[in-house]
């Protein structure tokens, strides 16, 4: 079964630290992985995107990782600011199925003062 | 641009009512979603709209139905709400859903609650 885990449920950092954020996923065949920025009462927004052949990619200060060996990726935050309070959101694309896009439940993030 | 707009923001529900949800895309988009958000789950889709003139069931189609309106404008109804459909809707746009890497833009959402 094609599924997206996300760890840990939330998470609560004091601005200017940094965090990470898992991903794992047993969607096969992979096509792509993709991170969303949700913040509250708003849709989601995409951050970055990651192809089998990726390892990282950044996008200011997020960095993604990807792992297609053992299917796992991550989103590493660095020094945090009170607007990354956001769910971030791991989505996962199947190649099969006519590209079935899988979401992860989130993450919730918290960056305090 | 005003991206992917949805109507209305919120919307309180007896169960038997029935309403649609509004949505529209100004990017020229040839792919239109719509997705349920609940509590501790990921966003599940309901219905998607790979060109204009075609619909198709997504993952939870069950007491929901769709019209693409022309090439902007995607709706979803509920003929007779339930409980269960409590939630929160997002409509999203793609330019083309086979193309690989294409991302889905998404609306604000609309909160409906059905008592």
């Amino acid at each position: 079964k094609n599924q997206v885990e996300q760890s840990p449920q939330s998470l609560i950092i004091l601005e200017g630290k940094n965090c990470t954020l898992q991903c794992n996923y047993t969607v096969s065949p992979f096509s792509n992985l993709r991170w969303y920025k949700q913040d509250t009462g708003r849709g989601p927004v995409s951050l970055t995107i990651m192809t089998f052949s990726e390892n990282t990619k950044s996008n200011g200060r997020y960095t993604a990782t990807l792992d297609a060996d053992t299917k796992q990726s991550s989103l590493h935050i660095t020094a945090s600011q009170l607007s990354d309070s956001a769910s971030y959101i791991c989505v996962v694309r199947s190649s099969s199925g006519g590209f079935k896009t899988i979401f992860g439940a989130g993450t919730r993030l918290f960056v305090k003062a | 641009n005003a991206g992917v707009t949805q109507t209305p923001k919120f919307q309180v529900l007896k169960t038997g009512q029935s309403m649609t949800l509004q949505c529209a895309q100004d990017m020229n988009h040839n792919s239109m979603y719509w997705y349920r958000q609940d509590p501790g789950m990921g966003l599940r889709l309901i219905y998607y709209s790979a060109s204009e003139g075609t619909t198709d069931k997504g993952e939870v189609p069950n007491g929901y139905n769709v019209s693409r309106l022309n090439k902007r404008e995607f709706s979803l109804r509920l003929e007779s709400a339930a409980p269960s459909q409590t939630s929160v809707y997002f409509c999203a746009s793609s330019v083309a859903r086979g193309e690989q890497a294409a991302t889905q833009y998404f609306g604000p959402g609309t909160r409906l609650l059905v008592l």
